[in-house]
């Protein structure tokens, strides 16, 4: 069965410091990948997806970015951190397009 | 972007009590889910739905696929504690990567 992994589960980073989560899915090949955020109490805004290796897609302008260096690794990063990218991080994956989307636990970011 | 109609935004009910929520869209969706959100987790799919009309159970959970296409429900019968959570209803078009969210109903029990 298919899995899904993100770490960590929280951090706590000082303003204008980097970031890097990670997300990688067990059980699948070539999955679709998904970058979500989520404000306390909000809904889910997608930030980044990927239909593969390399391939990123960008939801909206932002101080983050995404890459694919494996086919079921991805990564969200940021060089320098902004009070406004607290939150709660999600990735998602899916077999293939049409396909429902499964989520990971999520990663906790608050930024002092 | 997009955003499905859902309703309603907060539920307070008594346990044991019936729970209906139901998503709306001017477009026409292929597909729709179902999504709960407990505290501090990521969402996990309850129902998945790829026919108009179709009724799908999951235990106490029943979910309907709206016959235009641009609707969906979903029911919990005989609340109980651990249903309390947030809940998603998401749809796909055809050949779509991305979902489309509804902006969730927060559902709360009294014991």
């Amino acid at each position: 069965s298919q899995t899904i992994h993100q770490w960590p589960a929280t951090l706590v980073q000082p303003v204008g410091s980097p970031l890097s989560l990670e997300c990688t899915v067990e059980g699948t090949s070539n999955p679709n990948l998904y970058w979500y955020r989520q404000a306390a109490g909000r809904g889910l805004q997608l930030l980044f997806y990927s239909v593969g290796i390399g391939q990123i897609s960008s939801e909206v302008p932002q101080n983050l970015s995404a890459s694919r260096p494996q086919d079921r690794q991805f990564i969200l990063s940021s060089k320098k951190l902004l009070l406004s990218d607290s939150g709660f991080y999600l990735c998602a994956w899916s077999n293939r397009d049409d396909q429902p989307q499964h989520f990971g636990d999520g990663t906790r970011l608050s930024i002092l | 972007g997009q955003q499905l109609n859902q309703s309603p935004q907060s539920m307070f009910i008594q346990e044991g009590e019936d729970v209906s929520m139901n998503c709306t869209s001017s477009s026409i969706f292929n597909t729709w889910l179902w999504y709960k959100q407990d505290p501090g987790e990521g969402p996990v799919l309850l129902i998945a739905l790829y026919k108009a009309g179709e009724l799908t159970s999951n235990g106490r959970l029943t979910a309907q696929f709206g016959i235009t296409r641009k609707d969906s429900f979903l029911n919990i019968s005989a609340s109980i504690p651990s249903d309390v959570g947030i809940y998603f209803c998401a749809g796909l078009k055809q050949g779509a990567q991305k979902l489309v969210f509804g902006q969730g109903t927060r559902l709360t029990i009294n014991p």
